[in-house]
């Protein structure tokens, strides 16, 4: 199975600051990777994804993240974040070959003027 | 273009009642998956299936039952409510397992009194 690590569950940060929230993942087969945003009282939306190929991915919203296999990481990053940022971001992953995806307990994003 | 619907968004219960969440997606997408949403736990399984009339138990699926009678449909039915099943759920679809990621609902918020 595959399992996801958040490390941290808040981040406050100011306003055209840079952002990165860490995520960790544990798989004995290789995987996809997924970061998705959670808008308040709305659903998931993913922001990117990381299936093979370039490390680096970019997604929605000025986001992007690297894909690091040696350290199991896949942190997300953005250069400057807006008061629109502020949401709960969720990693997630997915066995290549399997058929569930694993979730972090997320990371809420809050965006100070 | 509806996506993934979720109905009802709000609903509140008393303890033994039972009821059903409902589910559908207009995309023909074969995997359905059912999360509930609580703080600091992230997002985890209740039960998911792969294509019509096949189901199977994710990592939390006591109390609930599923059924998959037509690719569109994915009903979350809770048998005996309970307090411990205060949360909100979602429902997500994704065209097979793996590299293309969900496509969540909104969300129905339950309150078990």
């Amino acid at each position: 199975a595959q399992s996801v690590t958040q490390l941290d569950s808040q981040v406050p940060v100011f306003e055209e600051a840079p952002v990165e929230l860490r995520c960790n993942y544990s798989s004995s087969v290789s995987v996809y990777l997924f970061w998705y945003v959670q808008y308040p009282n709305q659903g998931l939306q993913l922001l990117l994804k990381y299936l093979s190929g370039s490390t680096l991915v970019k997604g929605i919203n000025g986001f992007e993240a690297e894909f690091n296999k040696s350290q199991t990481s896949f942190h997300l990053r953005k250069p400057s974040v807006h008061i629109s940022d502020t949401a709960e971001y969720f990693c997630a992953v997915s066995a290549e070959t399997g058929n569930q995806f694993y979730f972090g307990t997320g990371t809420s994003l809050t965006v100070i003027p | 273009n509806a996506g993934v619907t979720q109905t009802p968004k709000f609903q509140v219960l008393k303890t033994g009642q039972s009821m059903t969440l409902q589910c559908a997606q207009d995309m023909n997408h074969e995997y359905m998956s059912w999360y509930r949403q609580d703080p600091g736990m992230g997002l985890r399984l209740i039960h998911y299936s792969v294509g019509a009339g096949i189901t199977d138990q994710g990592e939390v699926p006591n109390g609930y039952n599923v059924s998959r009678s037509t690719t569109e449909d994915f009903p979350l039915r809770l048998l005996s409510a309970a307090p411990s099943q205060t949360s909100v759920y979602f429902c997500a679809s994704s065209p097979r397992q793996g590299a293309h990621g969900y496509t969540f609902g909104s969300g129905t918020r339950l309150t078990v009194v």
